[in-house]
Formats: C-alpha cells, sequence, structure tokens
C-alpha cells in the first residue's frame, strides 16, 4: 500500500514569507508526527496528532508554528514569517494508535529560506 | 531528558568488512528501533526490539538489545556499497508516551 507522502519535497521561500507543509499519512493510522531534521542534530519532536486531536504541540519552537490536521488523515504544518534559522529537512510520520512506537516516516520537504 | 547516544559518528569501510554500530542510554527503554535514512530520503523501519537481550536478524544485519534495555548495537557482516546511508536508533519509553528519543545517528559509507 502507499507510503506516508509529503508534499512539496522542496521549498525555497524568501524571510518574512508563510509556507504550508502537506503530510498524507498511511492509511488507517491514527497517529501522526512532525519532525524536525537539522544537520547534525538528529530528528527534533515537533508535534502529534491522534486522530484530529494534538495532545503535544511541545515540541513547536515558536508560535509561528502551527499544525493542523483534518478528518484523520492529512495534516498541514505552517510556518508563518520564515526565519532563515527555520531552514531543515521537515518529516511526517505516522502510526497506529497501538504500536506508536514503530513510525513510518514521509520522504520529507527540504524547506530553505532566503 | 532522556538521551541516546550513538557511535560512532562516521564511519568509513571498505566493501566486504564488519562493523558494529552502538546506541547508548543511561534511561530504560521499553522498546528501541533501528532506521536507516538514505540521502532525500525519510528514514524507513528496519527493526524494533522489545525484550531484554533479544537478539534480531535482518540478512546480513543483527540487531541486539541490552539486557538492561538501555542500550543497542547494529552489526553488519560483509558491508556493501547499499548499506551506505544515515542509521538511526529511536528509544520508547512506554507506556502513554508516544514520544520516540532519536539518537543523532551513525553516518556509514561504504566504499567500492
Amino acid at each position: 500500500g502507499a507510503g506516508v507522502s509529503q508534499s512539496p519535497s522542496n521549498k525555497v521561500t524568501e524571510k518574512g514569507k508563510d509556507v504550508e507543509l502537506r503530510c498524507d499519512p498511511i492509511s488507517g493510522h491514527t497517529a501522526l508526527y512532525w519532525y524536525r531534521q537539522s544537520l547534525g542534530q538528529g530528528l527534533e519532536f515537533l508535534i502529534y496528532f491522534q486522530g484530529n486531536s494534538a495532545p503535544d504541540k511541545s515540541g513547536l519552537p515558536s508560535d509561528r508554528f502551527s499544525a493542523e490536521r483534518t478528518g484523520g488523515s492529512v495534516s498541514t504544518l505552517t510556518i508563518q514569517r520564515t526565519q532563515q534559522e527555520d531552514s531543515a529537512v521537515y518529516l511526517c510520520a505516522s502510526s497506529s494508535r497501538v504500536t506508536t512506537y514503530e513510525q513510518y516516516f514521509g520522504p520529507g520537504t527540504r524547506l530553505t529560506v532566503t | 531528558t532522556q538521551l541516546l547516544e550513538q557511535s560512532p559518528q562516521f564511519l568509513s569501510i571498505q566493501e566486504g568488512e564488519n562493523l558494529t554500530v552502538y546506541c547508548n542510554s543511561s534511561s530504560v527503554f521499553s522498546s528501541l528501533q533501528w532506521y536507516r535514512q538514505e540521502p532525500g530520503e525519510g528514514p524507513v523501519l528496519l527493526v524494533t526490539v522489545v525484550t531484554g537481550g533479544e537478539v534480531k536478524k535482518l540478512k546480513r544485519l543483527t540487531f541486539q538489545f541490552g539486557d538492561a534495555r538501555k542500550d543497542s548495537s547494529l552489526h553488519i557482516t560483509a558491508a556493501q556499497p547499499g548499506d551506505t546511508g544515515l542509521y538511526l536508533c529511536a528509544g520508547d519509553s512506554g507506556g502513554s508516551n508516544y514520544k520516540l528519543t532519536f539518537g543523532k545517528g551513525t553516518l556509514l559509507t561504504v566504499n567500492p
């Protein structure tokens, strides 16, 4: 079956502009996660959804970052007024409700803020 | 805060050599996952180990979970260029905690 998909694969934006990153999880996976991966920094947890609710937003680095999930499926991560330090690869993962430790990742969106 | 330390950070070897990558923590994990990530791709789940002392084999890859469930190792026999990638370990602290703790990874290059 289809894996996790993300779009766009690459995004170049000017400092100060808003961007939207999309994630389409594996069908039937109720849990969805957003991570950020910067060179040499590993994977940084951003937010977790169970269904449409986000019980844990603790990893969002600032109030410029927000995310939503609709219909228990597609999720959008929005970054407002982008800064150069937002440049990174943004990864989305999904898992079943039961085996949340086995997360399946999408290919990521590489964001470059110029 | 739980941390997972991976070593070595970088490893460059010749095709046919054996290697071991380590993932260590002072914290106990309910399970531990190993992922491989290739350039431009997301991490791909290789294996989950759950029981202390557990050994799992995936072709030429052998994964071991420490008896105390604080550490893990990945051993590759007769490495091939196709094994090149970033190897990440991730720990799950169990219960209702869904958040994985990731190590920073070992970047493996296998030269032909």
